[in-house]
């Protein structure tokens, strides 16, 4: 069935150092990616989508990388701040003829200063 | 600009009673999707609609919830009979069918 899955669960990382979260889709037809940062009390909010017609995307210190072959995902964000911390979600459109995105579980990233 | 509003964000009800939710998509989306919230778990997928159609329901359970999307007003989630597990953050979110999802604040339900 659909189903994306999302590791770590949990991330603590230094000021100015990296963070790498990696999620899996199982849907082979999936053609769309977003990942959302949510804060404490807040909505989802889109930081970056990836497309399947590309392999890498990049804004800023956030870049996401797409293997559609191994059909995954990768959300790595560099130089992470303070306000970096809160929980991570991607996500992945189901097919091509529904808007439906299946979230992953989640990270949640503390950075520390 | 107004985003994807959301009301009540906070609402209280006893065991039993009636909850509805409202969300306004975003200006120029059409579709509107609900997802639910549990407390420190991920976003799960309830119902998709368009004006006047519900798309793909295959999140919602079978008895005591619906969901609405009006030609005209906000579309609405109606959860009757409410029981404790009912308790979470609902959430709503709008697009244009690009993909692009904007999600609400949310609306957190507790019930009693």
């Amino acid at each position: 069935g659909e189903n994306v899955e999302q590791h770590p669960s949990t991330l603590s990382v230094q000021e100015g150092d990296s963070a790498v979260i990696k999620c899996t889709y199982s849907d082979s037809a999936s053609n769309y990616f977003p990942w959302y940062k949510q804060e404490l009390g807040k909505g989802p909010q889109l930081i970056i989508d990836i497309r399947s017609n590309v392999g890498e995307k990049k804004d800023q210190r956030i870049a996401v990388t797409l293997n559609k072959t191994a059909k995954h995902f990768s959300l790595h964000i560099t130089e992470t701040q303070p306000e970096d911390s809160a929980v991570y979600f991607c996500a992945a459109k189901m097919g091509y003829n529904t808007d439906k995105l299946i979230f992953g579980t989640g990270t949640r990233l503390q950075v520390f200063p | 600009n107004a985003g994807v509003m959301q009301n009540p964000r906070h609402l209280v009800r006893r065991r039993g009673q009636e909850a509805r939710l409202r969300c306004s998509p975003m200006k120029g989306h059409s579709h509107v999707y609900w997802y639910r919230q549990l407390p420190e778990e991920g976003l799960k997928f309830m119902v998709y609609l368009q004006k006047e159609n519900i798309i793909d329901e295959s999140g919602m359970p079978k008895e005591r919830f619906s969901a609405e999307f009006p030609k005209e007003g906000p579309s609405i989630l109606r959860i009757q009979q409410v029981v404790r597990g009912d308790s979470a953050a609902y959430f709503c979110a709008s697009s244009q069918s690009t993909g692009e999802l904007f999600f609400g604040e949310g609306s957190r339900l507790t019930v009693l």
